[in-house]
């Protein structure tokens, strides 16, 4: 069964560096989030892609974030300079299609921790 | 604006008993609902979706899902759990009527099922 994919698993950072998190999604795909999940809070919407390009991105998603899909499989999150309250698992995820009715299909998430 | 509440953070059931997940939500349209779990170290896992039709829709697992409209909750239930259930369950919901929305997630709940 296909599967959206993460790498890394778990990313340690000194705050003011730039992270970047990638993900391969499911490859019939053709829309694309990021999400993300403060420890003990809820999983929040960040942004979403398609055609190359952001449909959507919520007020989480500042300046300091960026998306790119560099290539046919890779779909990344940037995160310029980050900072202590950037520490969360983030969460990629795909659906075939933009419909609200669309379910979405996640990957395992890379914990980021900025020291 | 939608929003999604599970009012309970943990939920314990002895194997082979019913389990009930709970969940309300709020939109403005007709609701989209959809319910994903998230075991250890997994990304989050497509269970069960709602967009019209039976208010009663079954999903992977053994799980179901009852809609109910007049108390806004699409409640998640298993006529008999299994100790494998033990995961962390996220309901989400979409608004129908306003267009690419992103996925609204409640604060998730963890159950436990003891053998």
């Amino acid at each position: 069964e296909p599967e959206v994919t993460q790498t890394p698993s778990h990313q340690v950072t000194q705050m003011g560096q730039e992270v970047i998190l990638r993900c391969v999604p499911i490859s019939n795909h053709l829309y694309f989030y990021w999400y993300r999940q403060i420890l003990g809070q809820k999983v929040e919407f960040l942004v979403s892609f398609y055609n190359n390009e952001i449909s959507e991105k919520s007020e989480i998603f500042d300046d300091q974030f960026s998306v790119e899909r560099p290539d046919g499989s890779n779909f990344t999150l940037k995160i310029r300079s980050t900072k202590l309250e950037d520490s969360a698992m983030y969460f990629c995820a795909s659906s075939v299609g933009l419909a609200d009715y669309n379910e979405q299909f996640f990957g395992p998430g890379t914990r980021l921790t900025v020291l | 604006a939608q929003s999604v509440a599970q009012p309970e953070d943990q939920v314990n059931v002895a194997e082979g008993n019913p389990l009930t997940v709970k969940c309300t939500y709020s939109v403005s349209g007709n609701p989209y609902l959809f319910w994903y779990v998230q075991y250890p170290n997994r990304g989050l896992q497509f269970l069960l979706k709602y967009i019209t039709g039976d208010n009663l829709v079954k999903g992977s697992y053994g799980f179901e899902a009852e809609f109910n409209k007049s108390q806004t909750s699409f409640h998640l239930k298993k006529p008999s759990a299994l100790v494998s259930d033990s995961a962390l369950y996220f309901c989400a919901v979409r608004d129908s009527n306003s267009g690419n929305t992103p996925l609204v997630f409640g604060k998730g709940t963890r159950l436990s099922v003891i053998a």
